[in-house]
């Protein structure tokens, strides 16, 4: 079956660096995307990759290795508004999003 | 950047009621729109994809007669709730892409509580 693995929750301390790890298992592979949603609001397209390697966009950055179903996305300079949920999302050979359940980072003064 | 505009945000309705819900893309053509339900601390349930002018395709678990999806334009697609009873209170979200394999654009969601 299709599935993705990502941690719960984590904490981190603000001005801190935190990975976020994504695992998945998917019927064929068009890519790997993270958003980043705040409590009560709307996903934010944060990244996407389909290429092995890593993708840096500011403080941000996302990493991907298509032999392991891998992914991380690494937040540098944690800021207090990084406080959110951030998911995982791999989509199929038929273009369809498989959804982690998402993992709630809390930033901590 | 294109948009996505859902309204209405937020709405309670009395159990029985219907409500309906709308997305509209702004500045492209919508083809294919996703419904998405969210329960609190949970991930993004996909429960309807519609194409336009044909007829969703609902996802297991999820009636169609009681969740009607139109898509009779491109840039235009509702979602009514029909006979909304209390454990049909979450949060919905509308999301569509101007081409495949490229970043999901989200409306803003709706906040459904029935009581």
């Amino acid at each position: 079956g299709q599935n993705i693995d990502q941690p719960t929750e984590m904490t981190a301390t603000e001005g801190a660096i935190v990975q976020i790890n994504c695992t998945y298992q998917t019927s064929g592979f068009n890519g790997l995307f993270w958003y980043q949603q705040h409590a009560g609001e709307a996903p934010t397209f944060l990244s996407y990759n389909v290429l092995d390697g890593l993708e840096e966009k500011g403080r941000f950055s996302s990493f991907l290795s298509r032999s392991k179903g891998y992914s991380y996305l690494l937040l540098k300079e944690l800021q207090m508004k990084d406080s959110a949920s951030y998911l995982c999302a791999a989509m199929d050979s038929n273009y369809q999003l498989i959804w982690g359940a998402g993992t709630k980072l809390i930033i901590k003064p | 950047g294109a948009v996505v505009s859902q309204h209405p945000s937020r709405v309670i309705c009395k159990s029985g009621t219907s409500v309906k819900i709308e997305c509209r893309s702004l500045d492209f053509q919508a083809t294919t729109m996703f419904w998405y339900r969210q329960f609190p601390k949970q991930s993004l349930m996909l429960m309807a994809t519609s194409n336009e002018g044909s007829k969703a395709t609902y996802e297991q678990g999820v009636e169609k007669d009681k969740f009607l999806i139109n898509h009779a334009s491109l840039t235009l697609s509702t979602l009514t709730v029909t006979s909304a009873h209390p454990e049909d209170s979450s949060f919905y979200i509308c999301s569509t892409t101007d081409r495949e394999n490229s970043p999901l654009h989200f409306g803003n969601g709706t906040r459904l509580t029935v009581t």
